[in-house]
C-alpha cells in the first residue's frame, strides 16, 4: 500500500510568510508524528497526536508552530511568520498503534515520509 | 543536550567486511532503541530494534548490541554491501513516551 506522503517536496517562503505543510499517513495509523531535521542533524520531535487528539506538542519551538489533525488522518503543519532559523527539512512519522504491544508496554515502528524542505530566504 | 550520541559523523567500510556503527545515550528511561537508515531526499526507514529487556536482536546481515550498564548501542553489518551505504541515525524512546529522540547521524560509505 502508500506510504506516508507529503506536500509539497520543497517549499520556499520569504521572512515573515506563513507556510503549511501537509501530511497524509498510511491509511489507519492511529499516531502521527511531526519532526523537524536541520541540516547535518538527526530529526527532532515536534508533535504527536493520537486519532485527532494532539498529546505532545512540547517540542514546537515557538508559538509561531502549530499543528492540527482534524479528522485523525491528515495533517497539517502550520508556521507563521517564517524565520530563517525556520528552515529545515520537516517530516512526517506515522505508526499503526499507541504503544500496546510487548512486556505491557510495546512501541509502534514509526513509518516516515520524504519530507518537505523548508527554505526562508 | 544531546541524548542520543553518535560520535562518528563519517565511516567507510570495504564491501564484504563488517560495519560497526556506535551510539550512546544518556537518558536512563530510555527503554527502546531503533536504527534508522536515510538515502538522499528520502525519509528515514526503520532497520532493526531492540529492547532493554535484550541484549542482542538479530535480522539477517543486521545485528544490534545493548549495553545497558555503559548506555552503549551498536549496529553490525555483516557483510556489507554497496547498497548499505547511506546515513544511519540511532533512536532511543522512554517508556510511556511515543516520540524518539535522535542522534546525529553517521553516514556510512561503503566501498567496492
Amino acid at each position: 500500500g502508500a506510504g506516508v506522503s507529503q506536500s509539497p517536496r520543497y517549499k520556499v517562503a520569504k521572512r515573515g510568510q506563513d507556510v503549511a505543510l501537509r501530511c497524509d499517513p498510511i491509511s489507519g495509523h492511529v499516531s502521527l508524528f511531526w519532526y523537524q531535521q536541520a541540516l547535518g542533524q538527526g530529526p527532532e520531535f515536534l508533535t504527536y497526536f493520537q486519532n485527532e487528539a494532539q498529546l505532545d506538542k512540547s517540542g514546537l519551538p515557538s508559538d509561531r508552530f502549530f499543528a492540527e489533525r482534524p479528522e485523525g488522518s491528515v495533517s497539517t503543519l502550520k508556521i507563521q511568520r517564517t524565520q530563517q532559523e525556520d528552515s529545515a527539512v520537516y517530516l512526517c512519522a506515522s505508526s499503526l498503534g499507541a504503544g500496546q504491544g510487548y512486556g505491557g508496554r510495546g512501541f509502534n515502528e514509526q513509518f516516515f515520509g520524504p519530507g518537505t524542505r523548508l527554505t526562508v530566504l | 543536550d544531546q541524548q542520543v550520541k553518535q560520535n562518528s559523523p563519517s565511516l567507510s567500510v570495504q564491501e564484504g567486511r563488517i560495519s560497526i556503527l556506535n551510539c550512546d545515550y544518556t537518558n536512563s528511561m530510555f527503554d527502546y532503541f531503533l536504527w534508522y537508515k536515510k538515502y538522499p531526499a528520502e525519509g528515514p526507514t526503520f532497520l532493526i530494534s531492540i529492547s532493554s529487556i535484550k541484549d542482542k536482536n538479530e535480522d539477517g546481515r543486521f545485528t544490534v548490541f545493548l549495553n545497558k550498564s555503559a548506555k552503549h548501542l551498536s549496529l553490525h553489518i555483516v557483510p556489507s554491501q554497496p547498497g548499505d551505504s547511506a546515513v544511519y541515525f540511532c533512536a532511543a524512546s522512554a517508556y510511556g513516551a511515543q516520540k524518539l529522540v535522535f542522534g546525529q547521524g553517521t553516514r556510512l560509505t561503503i566501498n567496492p
